[in-house]
């Protein structure tokens, strides 16, 4: 099974700045990763799919990049309402293979 | 629009049977761009795949519950199905009825999730 680490587990930051996030696969998994956003008491919401196209409707804020086992989730000025949970997802081996990283929980300093 | 919608048992005793069902409205379960699944999130932790469906009723689990997972398909009821055996309080958690796509696993349309607990 293709294990994903996601880090940090959490991260404070001030509105504005340049947040990062890392998905690290245990095999290459060229691109094949989302990236969801959930805020608390809803459902995941797709932001990022095959690594780096932004869905449809999602601000320009929010990018993404990697290949094979290291990928990047960027949100390059913080608003307020980021605050939320992001997992990154990896699909190799469809249809059996999904499985999602730990997720990093984003707060306001 | 498509809508899912979540329904079963909120709570479920150990050793017994969870079962939800996923009611697909507003379109057809019987499409094939897409598989139907279940994910979950246990309290404060992060998502899990359960498995999928295809509306042809090709089933694929998570190898790590594959043992106690089914999940089937009535496209003349626009709904699938999910039963997990044996359950424990370890199966606790908010569960997700989903649409992932054929060939890039986005899951972009969810149920709003059912919370079920396992408790005696």
């Amino acid at each position: 099974d293709i294990q994903m680490t996601q880090s940090p587990s959490s991260l404070s930051a001030s509105v504005g700045d340049r947040v990062t996030i890392t998905c690290q696969a245990s095999q290459d998994i060229s691109n094949y990763l989302n990236w969801y956003q959930q805020k608390p008491g809803k459902a995941p919401k797709l932001l990022i799919y095959d690594a780096s196209n932004l869905e449809t409707g999602v601000p320009s804020r929010f990018s993404g990049s990697g290949s094979g086992t290291d990928f990047t989730f960027t949100i390059s000025s913080l608003q307020p309402e980021d605050i939320a949970t992001y997992y990154c997802q990896q699909y190799d081996n469809l249809p059996q293979g999904i499985t999602f990283g730990g997720g990093t929980k984003v707060e306001i300093k | 629009q498509l809508q899912l919608q979540e329904s079963g048992p909120g709570l479920v005793k150990p050793s017994e049977t969870l079962s939800l069902t996923c009611t697909v409205s507003g379109g057809s379960i019987s499409s094939s761009s897409y598989y139907w699944g279940w994910i979950r999130q246990p309290p404060g932790k992060g998502l899990e795949w359960i498995g999928s469906i295809y509306y042809s009723g090709s089933t694929y689990y998570n190898p790590s519950l594959k043992s106690r997972v089914t999940i089937s398909v009535d496209t003349s009821k626009n709904q699938f199905s999910l039963k997990l055996s044996s359950v424990t309080a370890a199966d606790t958690a908010v569960y997700y009825c989903a649409r992932l796509t054929i060939y890039t696993a986005m899951v972009t349309l969810w149920g709003q999730g059912t919370l079920v607990t396992v408790s005696s």
